[in-house]
């Protein structure tokens, strides 16, 4: 099946830092989707994207749909100590209507 | 807007146990999923319902797991029996449109 190779898998990183991650998927998406979850939450939309090469904003978020609709990023500027948490990335293409995730990056932020 | 509310939020069972979970999703949301995610990895899909009917339960282990959204907006989601592998956080999620999936807290199973 569809499958997404999500990294990094964690992140260490001082307050104030840039942080970039990336999915990759092995078929053609027609959607990305970005979550972050917390500790004993559930998965909170950050970013929807719908068509190759857009380019997305939410505050301090910016995620981007690959123009070979096999990848995307998401990059956090300036982190907080809030912006801990595991960062999902989401795909549905390939024939599919299923929505597929990765395996997570989980982010640390260091005050 | 509430957002999609699941009960309860933990449960502890012994194995061979039967154990039920609900969900009701967003207001005027038709679309209904259910998702399982094991510690360290994403949510994956169960079963995905539009309005009252199954539209994929592909993914869903028929000879233990069930699942009904009778009128087409709470859903329930049992298990019978519990085996110590089904120990995870089973997700409810709802939309208005199939990619935007708006997910409630989850229900954390522990099976001793």
């Amino acid at each position: 099946g569809q499958q997404l190779n999500q990294s990094p898998q964690s992140m260490f990183i001082q307050e104030g830092e840039d942080v970039s991650m990336n999915c990759t998927s092995s078929s053609i998406f027609n959607t990305w989707l970005w979550y972050k979850q917390d500790p004993g939450e559930g998965p909170v939309l950050l970013i929807a994207l719908y068509k190759a090469g857009e380019l997305t904003s939410n505050g301090r978020l910016t995620a981007q749909f690959g123009i070979t609709r096999k990848d995307s990023f998401l990059n956090i500027s300036a982190s907080i100590p809030s912006d801990v948490g595991i960062y999902f990335c989401a795909g549905r293409g390939g024939g599919s209507e299923k929505l597929v995730f990765g395996k997570g990056t989980k982010l640390t932020v260091n005050p | 807007e509430a957002g999609v509310v699941q009960s309860p939020r933990y449960k502890i069972i012994e194995k061979k146990q039967p154990v039920a979970f609900w969900c009701n999703p967003i207001s005027g949301h038709n679309t209904l999923y259910w998702y399982l995610q094991n510690l360290g990895q994403g949510p994956e899909l169960l079963i995905r319902y539009e309005n009252e009917e199954a539209v994929d339960d592909s993914q869903l282990p028929k000879d233990r797991f069930s699942a009904e959204r009778l009128k087409g907006v709470d859903s329930t989601l049992k298990i019978q029996p519990a085996e110590l592998g089904d120990s995870a956080v089973y997700l409810c999620a709802s939309s208005s449109r199939s990619d935007e999936q708006f997910f409630g807290p989850g229900t954390r199973l522990t099976v001793l």
